[in-house]
């Protein structure tokens, strides 16, 4: 079964770091490329990063360059986003997606076609 | 950034129903259109991509149109399992953006 299921997330400090995984089963992780996207409680969904196959291209939202770091381990078929100088409004559900498919057009996106179940991260004092 | 507005923002319907729901980018993308379900407490559900192309799996009743910058979702018959949030995203360019969502709410 392809499968993303998502952890560390929790109750973090402002200002303070988190660390999200992303375990990836079911299918060769190191074709897709990989994405985050996080959703704050009762908005819309909001594109926070994306990371090519082989982690050549790596993309950021603006409200989090500088801040966050995704990164890929192939070997281990994991995902991971590092949340640093975390602040109130990164509060959301944070999900992994795989791009649809594996070969992706230079500087295009894809659409999302495997999400994991979500980890809620709470930025508050 | 590619600013991407749904509308209705919300509105209710009865299972049977014929329902269309419009997304519209600010700029050109092309056909580089996906759209999603969401349920409550649940992770999006991909329904179309490439604008018109149904994902596998995704029941017929559901179609998309549209290219360049107006799009459309249209649900044919409306089930009781589709009540729920629509989001459209443009993955044209970086960075990718969504619309900010349709709930489609049981009147």
């Amino acid at each position: 079964e392809v499968q993303l299921v998502e952890s560390g997330g929790g109750l973090v400090k402002p200002g303070g770091s988190l660390r999200l995984s992303c375990a990836a089963s079911g299918f060769t992780f190191s074709s897709y490329s990989m994405n985050w996207v996080r959703q704050a409680p009762g908005k819309g969904l909001e594109w926070v990063s994306s990371i090519s196959s082989s982690s050549s291209y790596i993309y950021y939202a603006d409200s989090v360059k500088g801040r966050f770091t995704i990164s890929r381990d192939n070997a281990k078929n994991s995902l991971y986003l590092q949340m640093n100088s975390l602040r109130a409004e990164d509060t959301a559900v944070y999900y992994c997606a795989r791009d649809r498919h594996p070969i992706a057009a230079a500087g295009r996106g894809d659409a999302f076609d495997i999400w994991g179940q979500g980890t809620m991260v709470t930025v508050s004092s | 950034a590619i600013r991407m507005t749904q509308s209705p923002s919300s509105f209710s319907a009865s299972t049977g129903d014929r329902v269309t729901i419009t997304c519209r980018a600010s700029q050109g993308i092309s056909s580089y259109l996906a759209w999603y379900q969401q349920k409550p407490g649940k992770a999006p559900k991909l329904l179309i991509y490439a604008a018109s192309t149904l994902q596998s799996g995704v029941p017929s009743r559901f179609s998309g149109s549209g290219s360049g910058t107006d799009f459309t979702l249209t649900i044919s018959c409306l089930q009781s399992e589709d009540f729920a949030t629509y989001y459209c995203q443009q993955y044209y360019s970086y960075p990718l953006t969504f619309g900010q969502g349709t709930k489609v709410e049981i009147k």
